[in-house]
This record gives C-alpha cells, structure tokens and sequence, in this order.
C-alpha cells in the first residue's frame, strides 16, 4: 500500500526566506515521488519528480527535493521565497500499478 | 499543442439530477485519470484508463459514478442522483505511457455544485 502525508496544511514565510515543505510517504516497492503545484484558479502542474538516481532532484522556478529512503521522506525547498510561489503544493507518491497518491496539499503563503 | 482540456468549467446541478463531465487528453497519451478534489481532502483517484485495457475502477465512491472513454480519447465522468457531498472540484489527467514514473498533466477541473 501507497500513502502520502504533507505535515503543515498551510505555511507561511516572508519572501526572501527558506521554503520548506515536508513530504513523507509510505509505500512497499521502490517509489516514484513527485510535486506538483497548483495555483490558483489553474490546473495542477509537475514541479519535479524523483525517480531513479541522484536523490537530490531540482526542478523548475528554484526548487529542489531530496529523497531520503531512510527517512522516507521527500521535503521540497527553496532557498529564497518569491511572491508568486504562493500557490498549493501536492507531494504524490506511485510505484507498482499506475496509480498515484496524492497529499491533502500545503498552501504556501508568502508574506512581503 | 494543446493541454488538457475539461468542460465545462462549472456545473450548479440540483440534488438528484444527473452530470456529465467532459475530458479532453492530449492526442497521443493513452492514460487518463480522473480525481476528485475536495477541500481540505487532497486529490482523490477515482478511475484510471489505459488504452484499450479494462479501466481501473477502484476508486469510484459508489455506483452513482461511471466513466467512459471512447475511442482512446475523450472521456466522459457521469455522476448519477448527484448528493450534496459530490460537490468538488473534479479533475482529469492524462500521461504517455504506460509507466507509472511519467508526469501526469492536468486539466483545469470542472467545479462541481450540488444545491
């Protein structure tokens, strides 16, 4: 079985600060791990996903995820905040099959 | 080219009536997912097609809820005697591939209202 906790339904931090946004997962075959992000009144797009390989993912506008199969864990951040980060956050989880589980989301807002 | 495509974009149904909801996948992408998305609740999966392969109902809430997909493409989402609890944002998704490491790209969801 698969599932997906994001710790924080909602975060707040000034703009220019560090971004943290916490992922853990649950899953029993090797997983594939994502982030999406949703602003508002759009759909859901891929901010980056992991894999295989290198644990430290980076994906687009400055953010990165690293994988930590010990922790099972998948924390997205961003060293420095901009306003247009605000928007909702989704950490989902796949392997066997072709579903995925999503998270209840983190809304992020950033505060100038 | 086009993304995904989803319509309409918001449905005010009354209690007990029937919807139908619209999907329209990127040409070429043989999997196609709906979600349901609720306050608070995350995205739900509710149904998986891939190609010509039986559908993946497993996450249908009752059989109120069907879904077809014709010819490999559009789908259709129909909720039947709409509860009040259907109310949500209802979204599809579509991949290329089989694989289950491929990005999903949405649509903008349908924003389903229950009176």
């Amino acid at each position: 079985a698969q599932s997906v906790t994001q710790l924080g339904s909602h975060v707040s931090v000034s703009e220019g600060a560090l971004v943290l946004l916490r992922c853990n997962y649950s899953s029993s075959v090797p997983p594939y791990l994502f982030w999406y992000v949703q602003y508002p009144n759009q759909g859901l797009q891929l901010l980056l996903k992991y894999t295989t390989g290198a644990t430290l993912v980076k994906g687009i506008n400055g953010f990165e995820a690293e994988f930590k199969k010990s922790e099972t864990s998948f924390h997205l951040t961003k060293p420095s905040a901009h306003m247009s980060d605000a928007a909702e956050y989704f950490c989902a989880v796949s392997g066997a099959g072709n579903q995925f589980y999503f998270g209840t989301g983190t809304s992020l807002t950033v505060i100038p | 080219g086009a993304g995904v495509s989803q319509s309409p974009s918001n449905k005010v149904t009354e209690k007990g009536k029937d919807v139908e909801l619209r999907c329209d996948p990127i040409s070429g992408h043989t999997a196609l997912y709906w979600y349901r998305q609720s306050l608070g609740q995350g995205l739900e999966f509710l149904i998986y097609f891939q190609g010509n392969s039986a559908p993946d109902k497993s996450g249908l809430p009752s059989d109120r809820f069907s879904a077809e997909r014709t010819g490999g493409s559009v789908s259709t989402l129909t909720i039947q005697r709409t509860q009040q609890e259907d109310s949500a944002v209802y979204l599809c998704a579509s991949t290329q591939g089989r694989s289950s490491y491929n990005e999903q790209f949405f649509g903008p969801g349908t924003r389903l209202t229950v009176l």
